[in-house]
């Protein structure tokens, strides 16, 4: 079946670093991919849909220069979390439409982000 | 514009007994529906997804889930519950009319006891 790869699971931070969170479509091609944050204890809150060779599309109040998204190529997707403060700390998820055209999706394993 | 409810933030069942975990949804066209689960520090899993035809859908794990259109629900059920389906569970919807944006549920976290 379709699997997603979502690279690191775990990053410690200082605040003003930034980080990259890598999400690839290990066996298949992914033309559109979501990124999803989560807080305890909370649902997943979508914050962007990331499309292969455009721009990505940002939902009403995430700071896309905060929020960097590079879907560049049709396997890989990249989130970058910019100048971090400790309120970025949050598990952040991907996701790929599955190819099978039945409107399911696959789930990266996450990243839990700690900003210090 | 379309939302997703789970009235229940846990559930707890014993071991063997059958347990239902609750979903309502609301959309302007027809509804994809879809039920995931989520163990600690870890992405979604599909479970199961309703796009058309038989009401009952029968996914992973033995869970099922009955899609019901006039109560606009999409409960998801097991006959016998185990000790290991412990975990966070969540309801999805996507809104037919309107892209692949998918709305997800707050969560449900299931307990089941030995």
């Amino acid at each position: 079946g379709a699997v997603v790869s979502q690279h690191p699971s775990r990053v410690i931070c200082k605040s003003g670093t930034s980080v990259k969170i890598e999400c690839r479509s290990l066996d298949f091609q992914a033309t559109t991919m979501f990124w999803y944050r989560q807080f305890p204890k909370q649902s997943l809150m979508l914050m962007a849909t990331s499309n292969e060779g455009s721009k990505a599309t940002y939902e009403q109040g995430v700071e896309k220069d905060k929020f960097l998204i590079n879907h560049a190529s049709l396997t890989l997707s990249t989130l970058t979390v910019t100048s971090a403060h400790p309120e970025d700390s949050s598990f952040y998820i991907c996701s790929a439409l599955n190819p099978d055209g039945h409107y399911g999706y696959t789930f990266g394993s996450g990243t839990r982000l700690t900003v210090v | 514009a379309q939302s997703v409810a789970q009235p229940e933030d846990q559930v707890k069942v014993a071991e063997g007994n059958p347990l239902t975990v609750k979903c309502t949804y609301s959309v302007s066209g027809n509804p994809y529906l879809f039920w995931y689960v989520q163990y600690p520090n870890r992405g979604l899993q599909f479970l199961l997804k309703y796009i058309t035809g038989d009401n009952l859908v029968k996914g992973s794990y033995g869970f099922e889930a009955e899609f019901n259109k006039s109560q606009t629900s999409f409960h998801l059920k097991k006959p016998s519950a185990l000790v290991s389906d412990s975990a966070l569970y969540f309801c999805a919807v996507r809104d037919t009319a309107g892209g692949f944006k998918t709305i997800f549920g707050a969560g449900t976290r299931l307990f089941v006891k030995a």
